[in-house]
């Protein structure tokens, strides 16, 4: 039943050391988002794909990266991660118009 | 000034209490309400989504709008244990693919 996944749950990585989060869904949605989330904060939109067009956020850094290879699957790269990016990562998905549904999240710890 | 505001409690509470949680925000041009729970290392679960100004119920749950004082709340009655988590408000000017713009989130406990 689960409708947006993202895997791994849980990601350690090394300071610099290059990561991939993955998301799918089982919901057909146009609109595939990623944002990041902090302890005891809201969620920040770093970029999103409307379709197979990418729209990134004025403030998400280099260092962060999306593919989005089908209507499915959707990954965030990580080039350089560094311990600021240690955070939640949040998958969410939406119709053309609609409420965005979000994954379970994947914690990234950076050692 | 943030876009929108939310008190990020704690907010503890006994069992079968009446839960208030609020949020107002700056930008008139939000048309598009939502509030998230969010347990514990999990993400965000659609709660309650609305368009302007009034009221929408779902269970014990009560959404109020009023655009007028840029004010939104969200009711819970009954409140039980499970009820247990962070409270997103979240709100956007269309309903297309938009960015949401978050509160803060207010942490509840419900007491049994």
């Amino acid at each position: 039943d689960a409708m947006v996944i993202q895997n791994p749950r849980y990601q350690v990585t090394q300071f610099g050391k290059p990561v991939t989060l993955s998301c799918s869904q089982t919901l057909n949605h146009n609109v595939m988002y990623w944002y990041q989330q902090k302890s005891s904060q809201a969620p920040k939109l770093l970029f999103h794909y409307y379709d197979k067009d990418f729209n990134n956020e004025a403030d998400t850094p280099d260092n962060f990266q999306s593919r989005r290879p089908n209507t499915s699957f959707c990954f965030l790269d990580i080039r350089s991660p560094g311990l600021g990016d240690a955070a939640m990562y949040l998958c969410a998905t939406s119709a053309a118009v609609g409420e965005q549904f979000f994954g379970p999240g994947t914690r990234l710890t950076v050692l | 000034q943030k876009e929108v505001e939310q008190d990020p409690g704690p907010l503890s509470v006994p069992e079968g209490a009446i839960v208030s949680l609020n949020c107002t925000y700056s930008n008139s041009a939000f048309q598009y309400f939502m509030w998230y729970r969010q347990y514990s290392r999990k993400g965000p679960e659609l709660l309650m989504y609305t368009y302007s100004s009034g009221n929408k119920e779902d269970g014990r749950f009560t959404a109020q709008v009023d655009k007028s004082s840029k004010y939104i709340s969200l009711f819970i009655r009954d409140s039980q244990p499970s009820d247990s988590a962070t409270y997103l408000c979240a709100m956007t000017r269309s309903q297309g693919a938009q960015k949401l713009v978050f509160g803060q989130g207010t942490r509840l406990t419900i007491n049994p």
